[in-house]
């Protein structure tokens, strides 16, 4: 069974820009989280879905935002970008309905110039 | 809201257990896990447990929870160089995949 995939894998951006990151889930897994790492803040939070519908949100400003399609493939976006956005993006997906294990992918690491 | 502590470093020799700890604050924290990450990795699930258990054993891998203390260990029985990494303790409430994680314990094996 395929993991959790996460594309890209690296990019570089400038300041300013946008960003779109996405999310595969495993085969059959129907929620979809999202977490922010970096060396200052560790693991953080962003969001939850399940089934296409946002349950949980992060401390994080508006300019973070997420969805998840009816395939429960998941796309986060980054308005704006600033210099303190340079992260390890996680995406970590699960079957819901109760079963704890949450599988993580191998993240997209983002580096805003 | 829930803060999840760990030491920052454990230095073990190979064959030796290695014992990684962790607190939690928040009493209602029903799951607790346990995540292994190497360099350039993502997070690898280890194991979790209830908050109803005192003990689950998986393997090498034995997690104790004493939940009046909200104290979580994570003892690997046996240890050896490929488990070098870091190693983080997480908590969540029943109803959510929300996880608030410590900020990793990276252990290091001496051979």
């Amino acid at each position: 069974k395929a993991g959790v995939t996460q594309t890209p894998r690296y990019l570089i951006k400038t300041r300013g820009q946008q960003v779109t990151l996405s999310c595969s889930p495993i085969s059959g897994h129907r929620s979809v989280s999202w977490y922010q790492q970096t060396p200052g803040q560790g693991l953080q939070f962003l969001f939850e879905y399940f089934s296409e519908t946002q349950r949980n949100k992060g401390n994080f400003p508006g300019r973070f935002s997420g969805r998840q399609f009816s395939n429960s493939r998941s796309e986060m976006n980054v308005s704006t970008l600033e210099l303190g956005d340079s992260a390890l993006y996680l995406c970590a997906s699960s079957p819901g309905q109760g079963v704890r294990e949450l599988f993580f992918g191998e993240g997209s690491r983002l580096t805003v110039l | 809201g829930e803060d999840v502590e760990q030491s920052l470093f454990l230095s073990v020799r190979e064959g030796d257990s290695s014992v990684i700890n962790c607190t939690y604050t928040d009493s209602s924290s029903t799951y607790l896990y346990w995540y292994k990450q190497e360099p350039g990795a993502g997070l690898q699930l280890l194991t979790y447990i209830f908050s109803n258990m005192d003990m689950k054993q998986d393997q090498r891998l034995t997690v104790l929870l004493n939940k009046k203390d909200k104290h979580l260990s994570l003892r690997i029985a046996d240890t050896q160089t490929g488990d070098s990494a870091i190693y983080f303790c997480a908590a969540s409430g029943a109803g959510s995949y929300q996880l608030t994680f410590g900020k990793g314990t990276k252990l290091s094996v001496i051979p």
